[in-house]
């Protein structure tokens, strides 16, 4: 099966700079990489996806870029806020038809310093 | 509008007791899930339904866990005779998905089971 790997599993940056949380994946077959967000106490919440076609995505302050001949994926935050502080999941889904689980990495707890 | 409900927020268990946690998902949502997240550790997909249909309970980790959909919106898992490696945190999430496509994965805010 899938096996997504995250690093690092701690981060700390000042608020203000910038964010990368990195994942690598095993099945070459999986087309669709979502990040999520989880506050405490909270569910996961998706803050961006991007799907195999695609090399680049970005949505105001967040982008995501995927690399399928290596099989990786990051996530990059910049011009941080405190209110970025969370723990992050990136995910893969594989593309075999009906399966629509995902696969999670073991999580990246942001921490922004004011 | 309204998202994802999931109850109850907390159960506590004492082992060997059966519990059931109940998930209503987003209204309209085809695809119901149900993954298990221990402490510091990602969701883990335990069981996946389109409408009533159980379409893959590959990641249910013992015979003792059973999800059930029987109208194709509300969602129950039940865990009999519960251990205290099966404390843990209980996501629910619904998406549009139908087969061959690919939607958001809706999220709620999880049941945390506690085993004693």
């Amino acid at each position: 099966g899938e096996n997504v790997e995250q690093h690092p599993s701690t981060l700390s940056v000042q608020e203000g700079d910038s964010a990368v949380i990195k994942c690598t994946y095993s099945d070459s077959a999986s087309n669709y990489f979502p990040w999520y967000k989880q506050e405490l106490g909270k569910g996961p919440q998706l803050i961006i996806d991007i799907r195999s076609n695609v090399g680049e995505k970005k949505d105001q302050r967040i982008a995501v870029t995927l690399n399928k001949t290596a099989k990786h994926f990051s996530l990059h935050i910049t011009e941080t806020q405190p209110e970025d502080s969370a723990v992050y999941f990136c995910a893969a889904r594989l593309s075999n038809f009906g399966n629509e689980k995902l696969t999670f990495g073991t999580g990246t707890r942001l921490t922004i310093i004011p | 509008g309204a998202g994802v409900s999931q109850s109850p927020r907390y159960k506590v268990a004492k082992r060997g007791q059966d519990v059931a946690l109940r998930c209503d998902p987003i209204s309209g949502h085809v695809s119901l899930f149900w993954y298990q997240q221990a402490l510091g550790q990602g969701p883990e997909f335990l069981t996946y339904f389109q409408n009533e249909a159980q379409l893959d309970k590959s990641g249910l980790p013992s015979d003792r866990f059973f999800a059930e959909r029987p109208e194709g919106s509300v969602s129950t898992l039940k865990i009999q005779r519960t251990q205290q490696e099966d404390s843990a945190v209980y996501l629910c999430a619904s998406s549009l998905a139908r087969l061959g496509t690919t939607d958001t994965q809706y999220f709620g805010p999880g049941t945390r089971l506690t085993v004693l």
